[in-house]
């Protein structure tokens, strides 16, 4: 139990669908973050939220979309993915965002499958 | 940024130690070291970090050269439950992002 939960744990979709992954924390954190961890590759960090303002944005296309509507919740939206796009998608979280020293604390993932 | 090279894999044999290497020849200064892991299907899981001396926790030991270009994760006596992906990491106040490489899988074998 790493105290950061994420829903579903598994998702398939088609490309035309719009679709939610929903994270939450309850560690009393400040800082929320998505990673993408694609089969055979590192994981990429995707976006950054520090007490409910996006302050990283790591190129992702716009059809992955953010939204953090409290230092506890952290989503991320999606609508008119690829292929490409399936992947492991992992939330994480830290005291702060500007403290190396706090360890992230991920949640297990949502395996993203689409058709 | 300062990059971590690991090896690809290891292998170690169940209730022995092992110790997994990791070079960082451009560390700098400010660098921190951290040790994620990552075990089949979950999420990664902080191990430890440190940036001088030695560290010890519950879960590992973390050794640091002297000239800091390279560090040791030991895990005291392994377990079947210790087969993950160790990762090392650097980062330091002002590049906070965690940058994860390919890390090393580890296999125990009973």
């Amino acid at each position: 139990e790493t105290g950061v939960t994420q829903t579903p744990r598994h998702l398939v979709m088609g490309m035309t669908n719009k679709k939610s992954l929903k994270c939450e924390q309850h560690l009393g954190h400040n800082a929320m973050y998505w990673y993408k961890q694609s089969a055979k590759k590192p994981l990429e960090l995707m976006f950054v939220y520090s007490l409910e303002e996006r302050v990283e944005n790591n190129s992702v296309p716009s059809r992955f979309s953010p939204e953090c509507p409290n230092s506890s919740h952290l989503f991320l939206h999606l609508h008119t993915l690829q292929p490409e796009d399936s992947a492991l998608y992992l939330c994480a979280s830290s005291q702060s965002y500007r403290d190396i020293v706090r360890p992230q604390h991920f949640g297990d993932g949502t395996r993203l499958s689409i058709l | 940024d300062a990059k971590t090279t690991q090896p690809n894999s290891m292998e170690s044999n169940e209730e022995e130690p092992v110790h997994l290497p990791c070079n960082h020849s451009t560390i700098s200064g400010t660098d921190y070291i951290h040790w994620y892991r990552q075990l089949p299907s979950q999420g990664p899981e902080y191990v430890i970090h440190g940036l001088t001396s030695n560290v010890n926790n519950r879960m590992a030991s973390l050794a640091i050269a002297e000239d800091r270009k390279s560090s040791t994760l030991i895990l005291h006596r392994a377990t079947l439950r210790d087969a993950a992906v160790y990762y090392c990491i650097l980062g330091n106040f002002g590049n906070e992002k965690l940058t994860f490489g390919t890390g090393t899988r580890l296999t125990i074998i009973p």
